[in-house]
C-alpha cells in the first residue's frame, strides 16, 4: 500500500525551528518528485515546497525562502522539511504528497507556532 | 504568480441533482510540453485532501465516474453528475505548469 506519514509536528515560539519528517512506503520514493503542502486553521491550501527525485532542484513559496529547506533521504524513503524562522502565520497543518501532481497524500502533522 | 479563481465559494446540492465548479486561471496553463496541468482535489470534513482528476480530465483511480473535469486554456470545470452525501467537502483545483504552484480558494459542497 502507497503510504505517507509525516511526523515532528508540535507547539513552537515565534522565532524557533521545527523539523518535520515525511516517511513513505509502498512505492520506490526515489522515482517521484516530493511536494509538501500546508493548511493554516480553517483556510484553503497552499503549496510550499518541492524537491527533485535527487535533490538537485528544489522550489519554495516565497514566504518561507530563506526560512525553510526542503530534503529527502533516499536510503531512508524520508522527507524532510526544516523549518527556521518560523512565525505564527507559518501555524498550520503540513502535508507531504507525491509528486508535482500530489496523486498521493498523508495525514498531516500540526505546527502551531506561538508564544 | 498565476492566481486561480474558483466559484462558486459555496454550493449547496440536492441529494442526486448534478453540481458544478468553475475554475480560472489568470494566465494559459498549456505547458511548453504541450501538457494543461490542471488538477482537482476532495477534502472531505476532517480528511486529507485527495486527488480526482489530473491534467484537466484524467479520474483517478478508484474515483467515481460520476466526476469528470473538462476545459482548457484558462477555464476549467469539475462535474458531478449525480451528488452524493459523501462527496459533501471543499473541492479544490491546482495548476502545474507554472512556479509556483497555486491552488484556487476552494468550493465548499454541502447538500441542501
Amino acid at each position: 500500500e502507497v503510504q505517507l506519514v509525516e511526523s515532528g509536528g508540535g507547539l513552537v515560539q515565534p522565532g524557533g525551528s521545527l523539523r518535520l519528517s515525511c516517511a513513505a512506503s509502498g512505492f520506490t520514493f526515489s522515482s517521484y518528485w516530493m511536494s509538501w503542502v500546508r493548511q493554516a486553521p480553517g483556510k484553503g491550501l497552499e503549496w510550499v515546497a518541492n524537491i527533485k527525485q535527487d535533490g538537485s532542484e528544489k522550489y519554495y513559496v516565497d514566504s518561507v525562502k530563506g526560512r525553510f529547506t526542503i530534503s529527502r533521504d533516499n536510503a531512508k524513503n524520508s522527507l524532510y522539511l526544516q523549518m527556521n524562522s518560523l512565525r505564527a502565520e507559518d501555524t498550520a497543518v503540513y502535508y507531504c504528497a507525491r509528486d508535482l501532481s500530489m496523486d498521493v497524500w498523508g495525514k498531516g502533522t500540526t505546527v502551531t507556532v506561538s508564544s | 504568480d498565476v492566481v486561480m479563481t474558483q466559484s462558486p465559494l459555496s454550493l449547496p446540492v440536492t441529494l442526486g441533482q448534478p453540481a458544478s465548479i468553475s475554475c480560472r486561471s489568470s494566465q494559459s496553463l498549456v505547458h511548453s510540453d504541450g501538457n494543461t496541468y490542471l488538477n482537482w482535489f476532495q477534502q472531505r470534513p476532517g480528511q486529507s485532501p485527495r486527488r480526482l482528476i489530473y491534467k484537466v480530465s484524467n479520474r483517478d483511480s478508484g474515483v467515481p465516474d460520476r466526476f469528470s473535469g473538462s476545459g482548457s486554456g484558462t477555464d476549467f470545470t469539475l462535474k458531478i453528475s449525480r451528488v452524493e452525501a459523501e462527496d459533501v467537502g471543499v473541492y479544490y483545483c491546482m495548476q502545474g505548469t507554472h512556479w509556483p504552484l497555486t491552488f484556487g480558494g476552494g468550493t465548499k459542497v454541502e447538500i441542501k
